[in-house]
């Protein structure tokens, strides 16, 4: 079974702190995806990783950078995080661009 | 532009009342429909993928078919424990492996 794991669930932060949110799956796939999901807004594509040190910006880049050293790891960064960040962060990765994406449990990430 | 529209955005059931939910898309050469479930506070749960009219797909009392411009899950016979959202998303042909998501449906089965 394919496992995508988030480091984690929940995360309370500040306004103006950097924050990092971490995915890990282990199943060798080349691509890894970082959305948000908000009521209304559906699911959002940040960023998204073909393979190592590579990362392509999705629909709503703004505010937010990506780490892939590692294939089975991609990081999202909030360089200094603000309210309307606060948000369901959902990561997901698949083998290659046509294959199915299996996601991740989620962070629900506040900011005060 | 690609879109995917989904309805209705909430359904109720009695358990054992079978209905359908909609999807409709608009993309320029379909790469994949992909139908998922999420239980509240969670991940998205894969459940199926379609790549072409015609082609339908069952789990347990699940069934997913699609159309041109369409697919739709079947619940038969639903129980409780199938109370979800379901999320329909499709792929493009624009080879960037992107998934287009709609607003979901947002299913409840009362005993």
């Amino acid at each position: 079974d394919v496992k995508v794991t988030q480091s984690s669930r929940y995360l309370v932060k500040r306004t103006g702190e950097k924050v990092f949110l971490e995915c890990v799956q282990d199943m060798d796939h080349e691509n890894m995806f970082w959305y948000r999901q908000d009521p209304g807004l559906g699911l959002r594509l940040i960023y998204f990783s073909y393979d190592v040190k590579m990362k392509e910006k999705g629909d709503i880049p703004e505010g937010y950078s990506v780490s892939r050293e590692k294939k089975e790891r991609f990081s999202l960064i909030l360089e200094s995080a603000s309210t309307n960040q606060t948000s369901m962060y959902l990561c997901a990765s698949s083998r290659d661009r046509v294959e199915t994406q299996y996601f991740g449990p989620g962070t629900r990430l506040l900011v005060l | 532009e690609d879109q995917v529209t989904q309805s209705p955005e909430a359904l109720r059931l009695q358990e054992g009342e079978s209905s359908s939910l909609n999807c409709s898309y608009t993309v320029s050469g379909l790469r994949g429909l992909f139908w998922y479930r999420q239980d509240p506070g969670k991940g998205p749960e894969f459940l199926f993928t379609l790549y072409s009219a015609g082609e339908e797909k069952e789990k347990e009392r699940l069934k997913a078919t699609l159309t041109k411009k369409e697919s739709f899950l079947h619940i038969t016979a639903p129980k409780p424990e199938d109370s979800a959202t379901y999320l329909c998303a499709v792929r493009g042909s624009s080879n960037t492996g992107k998934l287009i998501f709609g607003q979901g449906t947002t299913l409840q089965v009362k005993p």
